[in-house]
């Protein structure tokens, strides 16, 4: 089982509409999580923390569920700018290689 | 401010050649990270560097790949004898302190391995 899945999508959603994407996670020791954007062809950069508590940034709101092991991703009224590939990234401070991507979901914002 | 170099931004090779890949990471930043991404695909890990500690090398896919960083400043990925399994966007990318902070990466090196 991989360390980190997505739904790979695409997800194509029109301007203006509220867009949800889950992300699961193997390892229960898991300890940080993220969510970077990638746009075509561009590198990844960091979209978001997500905290235990769950957080809010302006249309973006992370959320963690440690009892089922997922971390979700919203986005309220779509903007044609928000069409990027969304990575999902766990953290586990045990090991060495303990930084995870997921292989991201894609999402097209349509006119 | 400067960002994560990554140099060339191009490479195209004949099967069988070596090739060099740089990274400059941004200044002060202690980690490293060399990933691969292959078209359409997800991140890949390739190796980690931590201040002056021993590298984790566990993601190098085989013994062609080595990696080397200098203290804290440039790093250079060196694949050996390349097949056209290696064409990919090479990306580096740092942090300060350990991996729970953000890592910022550089625009990648597309590699083409005719």
């Amino acid at each position: 089982r991989k360390e980190v899945e997505q739904d790979p999508g695409p997800f194509n959603v029109p301007e203006g509409a509220t867009v949800a994407f889950n992300c699961t996670y193997s390892n229960s020791a898991s300890q940080s999580f993220f969510w970077y954007r990638q746009d075509c062809r561009k590198e990844p950069k960091l979209l978001m923390s997500v905290y235990s508590s769950g957080n809010e940034d302006g249309r973006f709101t992370a959320q963690l569920n440690r009892a089922s092991q997922y971390i979700s991703l919203l986005i309220r009224d779509s903007k044609l700018s928000d069409s990027a590939t969304y990575l999902c990234v766990v953290n586990r401070l045990t090991g060495a290689n303990n930084l995870f991507f997921g292989t991201g979901t894609r999402l097209t914002v349509i006119p | 401010g400067a960002g994560v170099s990554q140099s060339p931004s191009n490479k195209v090779t004949e099967k069988g050649k070596d090739v060099e890949l740089r990274c400059d990471p941004i200044s002060g930043h202690t980690a490293l990270y060399w990933y691969r991404q292959r078209l359409g695909q997800g991140l890949e890990f390739l190796i980690y560097f931590q201040g002056n500690s021993a590298p984790d090398k566990s993601g190098l896919p085989s013994d062609r790949f080595s990696a080397e960083r200098t203290g804290e400043s440039v790093s250079t990925l060196t694949i050996q004898r390349t097949q056209q399994e290696d064409s990919a966007v090479y990306l580096c990318a740092s942090s300060f302190g350990t991996h729970l902070n953000e890592q910022f990466f550089g625009p990648g090196t597309r590699l083409t391995v005719l």
